[in-house]
């Protein structure tokens, strides 16, 4: 069986600065992982996926997340944080190439301030 | 363009009492998820429809949770004798593939509050 961890339930940063949301995983066979982002009323969004090949993948709004097999991670990270960044971030894996099981994290609240 | 849409927005119910809970997701989308998210508890994946194939209803937490999906359109996901463990968001998605790509999208949630 899969499980995700999420480090932090919230992370604070200012206007501009790094942004790094830390996702370990187990898993006992090479897993597919996904970030997703749910802003204040809205439902989820998928922000980017790693399924095979590149372990760097680039997301939608600035995002990016690097699977390191050796740490079974799966950070995500953006180089200058928006205020329209402030949302809740989950981090899901799942063993098949659809997302019919997929398993989440906890998530991690992004606090951003001016 | 219309997105996945979710009814009622908020439910409050008594223990006991069965609730029914709808989502239409995007025209044309084959497949739809329901998931729910508890306090504390991140997200949970409940059933999974994909065209006319029998549903995946692995992630159903126990036989008072039942959905259905009409037409291969609108689903319906029921919750026998509500327990007070029930309330949650939950939250409806379709998929639509193209080839390799795939885009999920999410409606609104249903916030369910069993008294």
């Amino acid at each position: 069986a899969q499980s995700v961890t999420q480090l932090g339930s919230h992370v604070s940063v200012s206007e501009g600065a790094l942004v790094l949301l830390r996702c370990n995983y187990s898993s006992s066979v090479p897993p597919y992982l996904f970030w997703y982002v749910q802003y204040p009323n809205q439902g989820l969004q998928l922000l980017l996926k790693y399924t095979t090949g590149a372990t760097l993948v680039k997301g939608i709004n600035g995002f990016e997340a690097e699977f390191k097999k050796s740490e079974t991670s799966f950070h995500l990270t953006k180089p200058s944080a928006h205020m329209r960044d402030a949302a809740e971030y989950f981090c899901a894996v799942t063993l098949l190439s659809g997302y019919s099981t997929l398993t989440f994290g906890k998530g991690t609240m992004l606090l951003v301030s001016p | 363009g219309a997105g996945v849409s979710q009814s009622p927005s908020n439910k409050v119910t008594e223990k006991g009492k069965d609730v029914e809970l709808r989502c239409d997701p995007i025209s044309g989308h084959t497949a739809l998820y329901w998931y729910r998210q508890s306090l504390g508890q991140g997200l949970e994946f409940l059933i999974y429809f994909q065209g006319n194939s029998a549903p995946d209803k692995s992630g159903l937490p126990s036989d008072r949770f039942s959905a259905e999906r009409t037409g291969g359109s609108v689903s319906t996901l029921t919750i026998q004798r509500t327990q007070q463990e029930d309330s949650a968001v939950y939250l409806c998605a379709s998929t639509w593939t193209s080839g390799k790509r795939e885009t999920q999208y999410f409606g609104p949630g249903t916030r369910l509050l069993v008294l």
